[in-house]
């Protein structure tokens, strides 16, 4: 069974400064693996997503994520934090195998951002 | 595109009373997922919807069912409602190509059980 373990409940910037979320995952298969974000009181968007490809996975509004095997992590990075950033971060894994699109979240990360 | 669009947005309901969430994904996808998500577990998934049957079923009572119709839409309910059912639903369409496939979220269904 796949499963993934967010490292940190909550983490707090100061704007301007690089942006760590970490992720760990656990996953017999070859993980597809994603990052979505939320917006209080907003559904969930799509930050990026790795399906085996490049290792290191660019997104939207400058942030990556690099996909590690042999630590079996997904930690999510940004240069520098936005007063914009401020949200819940979901790490997620695609269960595998089978013929579905279900998707298995972490806790969630909430990031905020300090002026 | 327009996007997944659900309704309604808010709900307030008693326990005992059973309720019907809709889903309408964007055009083209014929896969359905809800997700309920609370403060104390999280999200957590429901079923999938594709092509009007039931691909795959979370670990959550009989009092929740769903249902897909021939236009993809997707409603989804709740029988005999508890306190505890008072959460965020969240809805997801997609193609239906499996793993590794983007979902795309809705704004969800906000229902508080009073």
């Amino acid at each position: 069974a796949q499963s993934v373990t967010q490292l940190d409940s909550h983490v707090s910037v100061s704007e301007g400064t690089p942006v760590l979320l970490r992720c760990n995952y656990s996953s017999s298969y070859s993980p597809s693996l994603f990052w979505y974000v939320q917006h209080p009181n907003k559904g969930l968007q799509l930050l990026l997503k790795y399906t085996s490809a490049a290792t290191l996975v660019k997104g939207i509004n400058g942030f990556e994520a690099e996909f590690k095997k042999s630590e079996t992590s997904f930690h999510l990075t940004k240069p520098s934090a936005h007063m914009s950033d401020a949200a819940e971060y979901f790490c997620v894994v695609s269960e595998n195998p089978g013929n579905t699109g279900k998707l298995i979240f972490g806790q969630g990360t909430t990031l905020q951002v300090k002026p | 595109k327009a996007g997944v669009t659900q309704t309604p947005r808010y709900l307030i309901k008693t326990r005992g009373q059973q309720v019907t969430l809709s889903c309408s994904p964007i055009s083209g996808h014929r896969s359905v997922s809800w997700y309920q998500q609370t403060p104390g577990q999280g999200l957590q998934f429901l079923f999938e919807y594709f092509s009007e049957t039931q691909r795959n079923k979370g670990n959550f009572p009989g009092r929740f069912s769903g249902r897909q119709f021939s236009n993809s839409r997707s409603e989804m309910n709740v029988s005999t409602l508890e306190l505890g059912d008072s959460a965020l639903y969240l809805c997801a369409s997609s193609y239906g190509q499996g793993v590794g496939e983007t979902q795309y979220f809705g704004p969800g269904t906000r229902l508080l059980v009073l």
